[in-house]
């Protein structure tokens, strides 16, 4: 069974657009997160719910919007699309006692 | 704040090399101390912890002993094989967030 899923595994699209890659874990786990990952492997966080609500907010362009619909569940909505925005993303998750973080396949975006 | 920093990659090993990949880390007190690892293609993996001072960590024939005199967590392995050719990353929690701050990332490949 897999653990932490993202949708799509991959995303082509042009500037300008607008896209959403969904995140779902069956661990029940109380934590999740979105990474992006460049070129050169570098992992930056972006955002961390907790319980659905937001508890990290990177510095990310606000063209980027997250959504947890529930403890399951964490959405991430990308508007207006931009070349530097490709990139893999990841979606993790936790449980609050302990720091070990599960992650997803990744979704690798490619904007044109 | 906070903060680990990684060997240099990349890494390119013949398979049975011995491999060591350092990590050192700044940060206040004793926090646990992670190996990632991410497959190609993959996600991140946890590869193994040490949560407290002298603790060794170990999976895969992989180990890291957690080194508060010289502030390190280095990862080691006796006898590399191809199919460890990956991405390691070292990590550390920081924040009442109970976030991971990943080093730059470590490529191994690992030739016949």
């Amino acid at each position: 069974d897999t653990a932490v899923s993202q949708t799509p595994k991959y995303l082509v699209t042009q500037m300008g657009n607008d896209k959403s890659i969904k995140c779902e874990q069956n661990l029940g786990h109380d934590t999740m997160y979105w990474y992006k990952q460049d070129s050169k492997k570098f992992l930056k966080i972006m955002f961390s719910y907790n319980n659905k609500e937001l508890i990290i907010n990177e510095t990310v362009p606000n063209r980027f919007s997250p959504k947890s619909p529930d403890k399951a569940h964490l959405n991430l909505h990308i508007n207006s699309l931009e070349l530097g925005d490709s990139a893999v993303y990841f979606c993790a998750s936790s449980q609050t006692s302990v720091y070990e973080q599960y992650f997803g396949p990744g979704t690798r975006l490619t904007v044109t | 704040g906070d903060s680990v920093t990684q060997m240099e990659g990349p890494v390119t090993l013949s398979e049975e090399a011995f491999l060591t990949i350092n990590c050192t880390y700044t940060a206040t007190g004793y926090p646990s101390l992670f190996w990632y690892v991410q497959y190609p293609g993959e996600g991140l993996q946890l590869l193994l912890k040490a949560t407290k001072a002298d603790d060794k960590g170990s999976n895969k024939g992989f180990e890291a002993t957690y080194r508060k005199e010289t502030t390190s967590f280095h990862l080691e392995k006796g006898s590399v094989q191809v199919s460890d050719s990956a991405v390691y990353f070292c990590a550390l929690p920081r924040g009442s967030a109970r976030q991971l701050t990943f080093g730059s990332g470590t490529q191994l490949t690992v030739l016949p």
